[in-house]
């Protein structure tokens, strides 16, 4: 399994161009995350998803829409990029069948990304 | 609003040495996890608990709820332990929201041989 892949690994983007960040996930989990690292900051949520069609906001959805049409694909779009939104992006899979959050999550290598 | 809060922000030990980080945090909660950011990067879930210990080959994890702290423990230090040691909580009023996840800003260790 190649378990939580993420692409590009590095991207430079100009003030107001847009792009996607891919995730894809090969454990067929049903819960899979986007997530931000700032520097000296946590982990923050950005979208999550508990299921193929279904997609909510997290703590920091501004800026960004997900989709999520298959079981394995969770692609993150930056519409008008923002020097604010550069970071470092995680994409997260797990699989939950009781209490969310009580299983392990398995993190992609990240994305980072540089807005200028 | 929950905050988690981890002790010390960065360590440097000798390699051998015995390594306590802690996390607090403000609510109560149903879970806490554990976590490793490699220096490239990438992200491993060390542990998920809700009560008690947890032991993984040289870590240990411990979880008082009644105190609201966790510690994560590294016996016989290695410089392959270096690593950011990032503490996250699923707090009780997330209601089983995915959105329930709060995190450390983490711990950054060095271990030098």
């Amino acid at each position: 399994n190649a378990g939580v892949t993420q692409t590009p690994k590095f991207r430079i983007l100009k003030i107001g161009q847009s792009m996607t960040l891919q995730c894809a996930q090969d454990m067929n989990h049903n819960y899979m995350y986007w997530y931000r690292q700032d520097p000296g900051m946590g982990l923050k949520l950005i979208y999550y998803s508990v299921g193929a069609g279904i997609t909510d906001k997290g703590e920091v959805p501004n800026g960004y829409n997900v989709s999520r049409s298959t079981t394995e694909d969770f692609p993150l779009r930056l519409e008008l990029a923002a020097p604010s939104q550069t970071s470092v992006y995680f994409c997260a899979s797990s699989y939950s069948w009781g209490g969310r959050y009580q299983e392990t999550q398995y993190f992609g290598p990240g994305t980072r990304l540089l807005v200028l | 609003k929950n905050e988690v809060e981890q002790s010390p922000q960065n360590l440097t030990a000798q390699e051998g040495e015995f390594i306590t980080i802690n996390c607090s945090y403000s609510v109560g909660i149903s879970a806490l996890h554990w976590l490793q950011q490699h220096p490239g990067g990438g992200i491993v879930s060390l542990f998920m608990l809700s009560s008690g210990k947890k032991k993984h080959g040289r870590l240990i994890a411990t979880i008082n709820i009644q105190e609201k702290h966790s510690s994560l423990h590294i016996t016989a230090s290695h410089p392959r332990d270096s690593a950011v040691y990032i503490c996250a909580v699923v707090p009780m009023y997330s209601g089983g929201g995915a959105d329930g996840l709060t995190f450390g800003k983490g711990t950054h260790l060095i271990i030098q041989p």
